[in-house]
């Protein structure tokens, strides 16, 4: 079955633009979680959809949004970009709410300029 | 909320040696503790996971221990080999979703010595 998808792969954004991020889950999976990842603070949770509804949301400003739409997509949004958030935004499923295994896309590397 | 605290930062073992990765959890409601395993450059996957019902679980090298009462768990990997060489991250959370979400410690940096 197929994975899970991110786009874009990579992009570069200048301080004050806004990025918007996609992420397609496993079939069947209706629980969406973001990461940031960063070389010195690991795995940062942002937030967690399940069935459209934000259930859970890590200490982030803010200027981090998201969504999730009726066939489980979802995606993040950042404004008013700043140096500190080029990371690697990496999105995960799993099939129900709460415990079980993540399953990973291969990420979004955001470079803020 | 949730905080876990990952040690060693960078573990290095010679090949054929065990590896100890220990963490610690601060919410006593996390009863789910799953491990990931990061290669360069890719995605992180599960490797094992444990529930607070159980003390220790094992998967062929790898085996994983949990001190409820401590709050704090461990990964051991024994007869280490080249492609173990990654950066490990345990994980808590409350099943049935806690306010936190899965919680990561900051990883390990496991480096195999041939």
């Amino acid at each position: 079955k197929a994975g899970v998808t991110q786009t874009p792969r990579y992009l570069i954004k200048t301080r004050g633009q806004q990025v918007t991020l996609s992420c397609s889950p496993i079939s069947g999976h209706r629980s969406v979680s973001w990461y940031q990842q960063t070389p010195g603070q690991g795995l940062q949770f942002l937030f967690e959809y399940f069935s459209e509804t934000q259930r859970n949301k890590g200490n982030f400003p803010g200027r981090f949004s998201g969504r999730q739409f009726s066939n489980s997509r979802s995606e993040m949004n950042v404004s008013t970009l700043e140096l500190g958030d080029s990371a690697l935004y990496l999105c995960a499923c799993r099939a129900g709410y709460g415990a079980g295994e993540l399953f990973f896309g291969e990420g979004s590397r955001l470079t803020v300029l | 909320g949730e905080n876990v605290e990952q040690h060693p930062s960078t573990l290095s073992v010679q090949e054929g040696d065990s590896a100890v990765i220990k963490c610690t959890y601060s919410d006593s409601a996390s009863n789910y503790f799953p491990w990931y395993k990061q290669e360069l450059g890719k995605r992180p996957q599960l490797i094992i996971d444990i529930r607070s019902n159980v003390g220790e679980k094992k998967d062929q090298r790898i085996a994983v221990t949990l001190n409820k009462t401590a709050k704090h768990f461990s990964l051991h990997i024994t007869e280490t080999q080249p492609e173990d060489s990654a950066v490990y991250f345990c994980a808590a959370e409350t099943s049935g979703g806690g306010a936190d979400g899965l919680t990561f410690g900051k990883g390990t940096h496991l480096i195999i010595q041939p």
